[in-house]
C-alpha cells in the first residue's frame, strides 16, 4: 500500500496564477517532507522542504504547507511560470531511518502562457 | 561540480545477461541510493549505503545487489536480468549531520531495456 499519494496525475494552469499540488500520506512516523521537480531526461532536483515541528516553508515563488492531523502537505507556486512545467514529486522520511525517502507518484503540472 | 553522474546513460539487455550500474558522487556525501522510476509509481528504493563498506535493502531488492568499496561510488548490479527490470535507475547521495534529515541529489538516471 502506498504510503505517499499523489491523487492528481496532472495540472493545468495559467502563466501567473497560482499551482496547487497536493500529496497526502499514511505513515506517522513521517517527520520530514520535500519536493522534487523533474524535467524529461534529468534527475529529480530538490525543490524545498519542510520539518514536521514546522507547518509552513517558503522560499521564494514556492511554499510548502504541512497539516500533521490531516496528514497533508500542498505546495503553492505563486506566480506559476511556463518554466514550472515539469512532474513535480512529494517524499517524506523517518528520523533515524538512514534518510530513506518515500515517494508519490508525481503530479504533472503544465503552466501555460 | 559534477555532483552525481551516473554510467551508461542507455543500455538494452537480453534477458539473462548481467550488468552494472555504476553512480559516482563528488559532494563527499555519506549516503548514497538506487532507486527505480516506473510508469506512475514513483521512484522506489532499491538498496542504499550509508557509508563506505555498508549497503542495506530498500523497498524492493530482489534481483539486485550493490557494493560501496569506495565513499564516492554505488554500484548497481543485475546478475540475470529479467523484462520486469526493464526501468529508468536513479543513483542519489546525501549528507548525514545526525540533526535531522537531509535533501538527497540526483543523477539524470540510466534507462535500461530488457528484451
Amino acid at each position: 500500500d502506498q504510503q505517499v499519494k499523489q491523487n492528481s496525475p496532472s495540472l493545468s494552469v495559467q502563466e501567473g496564477r497560482i499551482s496547487i499540488l497536493n500529496c497526502d500520506y499514511t505513515n506517522s512516523m513521517f517527520d520530514y517532507f520535500l519536493w522534487y521537480k523533474k524535467y524529461p531526461a534529468e534527475g529529480p532536483t530538490f525543490l524545498i522542504s519542510i520539518s514536521s515541528i514546522k507547518d509552513k516553508n517558503e522560499d521564494g515563488r514556492f511554499t510548502v504547507f504541512l497539516n500533521k492531523s490531516a496528514k497533508h502537505l500542498s505546495l503553492h507556486i505563486v506566480p506559476s511560470q511556463p518554466g514550472d512545467s515539469a512532474v513535480y514529486f512529494c517524499a517524506a522520511s523517518e528520523k533515524n531511518a538512514g534518510n530513506m525517502l518515500t515517494f508519490g507518484g508525481g503530479t504533472r503540472l503544465m503552466v501555460k502562457p | 561540480n559534477a555532483g552525481v553522474t551516473q554510467t551508461p546513460k542507455f543500455r538494452v539487455l537480453k534477458t539473462g545477461q548481467s550488468m552494472t550500474l555504476l553512480c559516482a558522487q563528488d559532494m563527499n556525501h555519506e549516503y548514497m541510493y538506487w532507486y527505480r522510476q516506473d510508469p506512475g509509481m514513483g521512484l522506489r528504493l532499491i538498496h542504499y549505503s550509508v557509508g563506505e563498506g555498508t549497503t542495506a535493502k530498500g523497498e524492493v531488492p530482489d534481483g539486485y545487489n550493490v557494493s560501496r568499496l569506495k565513499k564516492q561510488n554505488f554500484l548497481l548490479g543485475l546478475e540475470s536480468a529479467a523484462p520486469s527490470q526493464t526501468s529508468v535507475y536513479f543513483c542519489a547521495s546525501s549528507y548525514w549531520t545526525g540533526q535531522g534529515n537531509q535533501p538527497q541529489h540526483f543523477g539524470d538516471g540510466t534507462r535500461l531495456s530488457i528484451l
